[in-house]
């Protein structure tokens, strides 16, 4: 079966734009989560979502966002990019239970200059 | 605060050997526990998960131990292939919520 895709793979956008990137889980699985890799911080959780539901979320501030469609595909947004969002933002979708085994997808590399 | 260590950024093994990948917790709540694999240019997958309520889980070359008492996982992999040579991350989630990775561990196996 198809993996988890996401798209765009590369992005660059100016600090203080807006982006939206877009996540297609594996078909069947509900549960969608949103994580941002960084060279010194590693990958940090950002939200989950569960049935078109923001189930968990991270500490991150309001400007990450997301939201998830009633096919399961996801979308997070990040508004006002600063140059420290630059990262790698990957997605992982599980049939139900976030923590368990979750199929990740090979990320967005987001640079902000 | 760091909730998961991985202390060692980097192992290096042979061909064949057992490769020992650590990895700490100070979360006393933590009731499961990941392993996920890192190439380059793609997203970690899954390797091996274990419960709270179990010490041992195998699966192939693939066991991974929990100490509850020292907060602490490993990761062992017997014997060692080139194609092993990645980034392993440790990750533990309380009831449901946020996953919590360590920063990861680098491993080079060498023919």
């Amino acid at each position: 079966k198809a993996g988890v895709t996401q798209t765009p793979r590369y992005l660059i956008k100016t600090r203080g734009q807006q982006v939206t990137l877009s996540c297609s889980p594996i078909s069947g699985h509900r549960s969608v989560s949103w994580y941002q890799q960084t060279p010194g911080q590693g990958l940090q959780f950002l939200f989950e979502y569960f049935s078109e539901t923001q189930r968990n979320k991270g500490n991150f501030p309001g400007r990450f966002s997301g939201r998830q469609f009633s096919n399961s595909r996801s979308e997070m947004n990040v508004s006002t990019l600063e140059l420290g969002d630059s990262a790698l933002y990957l997605c992982a979708s599980s049939w139900y239970r976030h923590d368990t085994e979750a199929f990740f997808g090979q990320g967005t590399r987001l640079t902000v200059v | 605060d760091q909730q998961v260590k991985q202390n060692s950024p980097s192992l290096s093994v042979q061909e064949g050997r057992i490769s020992i990948l650590n990895c700490d917790y100070t979360n006393s709540m933590f009731d499961y526990f990941l392993w996920y694999k890192k190439y380059p240019a793609e997203g970690p997958t899954f390797l091996i998960s274990i419960s709270s309520i179990k010490d041992k889980n195998e699966d192939g070359r693939f066991t991974v131990f929990l100490n509850k008492s020292a907060k602490h996982l490993s990761l062992h992999i017997v014997p060692s292939q080139p194609g092993d040579s990645a980034v392993y991350f440790c990750a533990a989630s309380v009831l449901v919520r946020a996953l919590i990775f360590g920063k990861g561990t680098t491993l080079s196996v060498s023919s």
